[in-house]
Formats: structure tokens, sequence, C-alpha cells
């Protein structure tokens, strides 16, 4: 089954203790992206990357990293989250460059920093 | 990246009334993407539109692309409980990040 994986899918912390979520999709796909959605502010894009060891910055990429070692994997990763970075969290793929072809999501993470 | 609204933020409608969701750029788009959301879920891919002036179908839902490809709205007829959720569009008018509306929530009452 085609599918994006997002772990954890929730996660509680607390401020400045560097943490990771992953993301990986079976389909192949040379896109990845990572969003974060918050109340009446829609999708909006972090970071994404057109390949392996390709990334580059999205729309609010502050205060996150992320790495693109294999083509699958897309890990999103906070090295000191502050509370500004309670949200959720949605990692994409499409076939190619972003909204050109179908996007596909993973479950989403629900981050919260205390 | 590229700017887009989407109105309205909400909408209330009684089970069996119509909706309609609409999503307007000030700069020709290379094409539009719907998705759905369902409370709870994620973004899920409904259609995509690349042609001015085009008209798509799926059952009850009806997503147009403006003839000067700035504007596109996707219409559903006879709301069901099902079709509650929040309704995206995304652009990409050229750059490498697509932009996502903030969304129209409908809700369904019974």
């Amino acid at each position: 089954e085609a599918q994006v994986t997002q772990n954890p899918r929730y996660l509680i912390t607390v401020t400045g203790k560097k943490l990771t979520v992953t993301c990986s999709q079976n389909m192949n796909h040379e896109y990845m992206s990572w969003y974060r959605q918050d109340p009446g502010l829609g999708l909006r894009q972090i970071y994404y990357s057109m390949n392996v060891e390709v990334t580059d910055k999205g729309d609010v990429p502050e205060g996150y990293k992320v790495s693109r070692k294999e083509k699958r994997n897309f890990p999103l990763i906070l090295e000191s989250p502050s509370p500004n970075q309670t949200s959720l969290y949605f990692c994409a793929s499409s076939l190619s460059a972003g909204g050109r072809t179908e996007a596909f999501f993973g479950q989403g993470t629900r981050l919260t920093v205390v | 990246g590229q700017q887009v609204m989407q109105i309205p933020q909400y909408q209330h409608v009684q089970e069996g009334e119509d909706f309609t969701t609409y999503c307007n750029s000030s700069t020709t788009l290379s094409n539009i993407q719907w998705y759905k959301q369902r409370p709870g879920g994620h973004p899920v891919f409904l259609i995509q539109l690349v042609k001015s002036g085009e008209v798509k179908k799926q059952k009850r839902l009806t997503f147009q692309f403006g003839e000067a490809k700035k504007n596109s709205s996707l219409h559903i007829t006879a709301t069901q409980t099902t079709d509650v959720g929040t309704y995206f569009c995304a652009v990409s008018g050229g750059s490498y990040i697509p932009t996502f509306g903030r969304g129209t929530s409908l809700i369904v009452h019974p």
C-alpha cells in the first residue's frame, strides 16, 4: 500500500530537548516536504527536498533542520524546541516538484512543547 | 511563496444544502489542487485543474478553474454528513513551493 509514515503520532516534550520526527515513503517519490498546521493559518511549508542530499527552506524554516540521506526518508529535527513550535506537523511526498503532482500526506504528528 | 486567498473560513449548512468554497490568486496559476482533511485526519488529494476554464466533476463535487487561471471553486451539491471537513486549495505559481490556502471548514448539521 502506497503510504507516508510519520512517527511519533503524538509527542510532548520540554523546551530545549532535541527531538526528531521521522518520515518515510514507499512510493519512490523524489519530492518530500514538511508542513506545520496551526488553527486559522492552514498548511505552511517548513522545508522541502527535491531529491537525495538536496534540501531547501520553505516559508517557515526557523528552528528546524532536515536531512535527506536516502530517498525514502526525510526526518524533521528540532534542535532546541520552543513552545511556539507546538503544532500539528505533516510530512508529504509527491512524484515531482511541489504542487505539480498529487501530494501524499502522512498521518500527522501532534507536538506539544512545554 | 505564492499568495492565495480562500473563502469563506467556515461554512455551516443543513444537510442537503449546497456548499461552495473559493480560492483566489492575484497572479496567474499554472495549476491548482484541492484537498480534503477530515477532522483529526490528514489532507487527502481530491483533484488537480490545469487548463483555463476547466470543469471537473466527482459525484456531487464540481471543481472549476477560472478562465484567467487566477481563481477556482469547489461546489458540493446536496451536502451529506460525510462531507464534513476542511477543504484546501493548493497552488504553484512557478516555484517549487506549493502554497496552501487557509482552508474552508465545512460543518454539516443533520
